[in-house]
């Protein structure tokens, strides 16, 4: 898996849209992007993943860009339910070697 | 309901007294890993499984092991725990990819099983 790196902490108004900046300069051709959240202390949950092209489903949004050096996640209209650690991964998450990093700990304040 | 589940949720017990956690999914897939997370070290993969009989090792396996008789069922084993094992431990599965490609296929997470070890 590619390293990544994201901001540890951000905050956002509840309704405005969050957007939460991932860097993952050394991802390889086939490595997919992927983002997991994490509640409190509750399992891991899967948001959304992509390779080159900009994904969207019903909870957010994800902006790769050309070079796919970096990438965004968009939650549209933040909730306070929506405070979490988000966690950027590059690669292939289907049970191998996996490398969670610190993430980023999205405040979404009223 | 498709679903990773762990018991126990909670446990506290003493060092050197053998302890398994079990994790179990029904969604028939291949692939089950178990994480520990510790406060300002994230989430760290302790072994994995790409199938029955098929295990191996994570960035901290140390102390740890693990089993893969059946495809749904992946518990983690603790010997002989120790103090610097307690932790909060989540257990996931993800569905296969292509033959001889990795999955890139999501990975879904149990609810967690916090232990303690005095």
């Amino acid at each position: 898996d590619a390293k990544t790196t994201q901001p540890p902490s951000m905050d956002c108004a509840e309704g405005r849209a969050a957007n939460l900046p991932c860097n993952h300069s050394t991802i390889s051709g086939n490595e997919y992007v992927y983002w997991y959240r994490q509640i409190h202390s509750q399992g891991p949950q899967y948001i959304i993943h992509g390779l080159k092209n900009n994904e969207t489903n019903e909870m957010a949004s994800l902006i790769i860009t050309e070079d796919r050096k970096s990438s965004t996640l968009i939650l549209p209209h933040a909730t306070l339910r929506d405070t979490a650690v988000y966690y950027c991964i590059a690669g292939n998450t289907g049970g191998f070697k996996t490398i969670f990093g610190a993430g980023t700990r999205l405040f979404v304040k009223a | 309901e498709a679903q990773v589940t762990q018991n126990p949720r909670y446990l506290i017990t003493v060092t050197g007294k053998k302890l398994t956690v079990t994790c179990s999914q029904n969604m028939n897939h291949e692939y089950m890993s178990w994480y520990r997370q510790d406060p300002g070290l994230g989430l760290r993969q302790i072994y994995y499984s790409m199938n029955v009989e098929v295990t191996d090792k994570g960035d901290v396996p140390e102390g740890y092991k693990v089993s893969r008789k059946e495809k749904r069922n992946f518990p983690l084993i603790l010997e002989s725990p120790s103090p610097n094992q307690t932790s909060l431990y989540f257990c996931a599965s993800s569905p296969p990819g292509l033959a001889g490609v990795r999955s890139t296929d999501t990975q879904y997470f149990g609810p967690g099983t916090r232990l303690t070890v005095l």
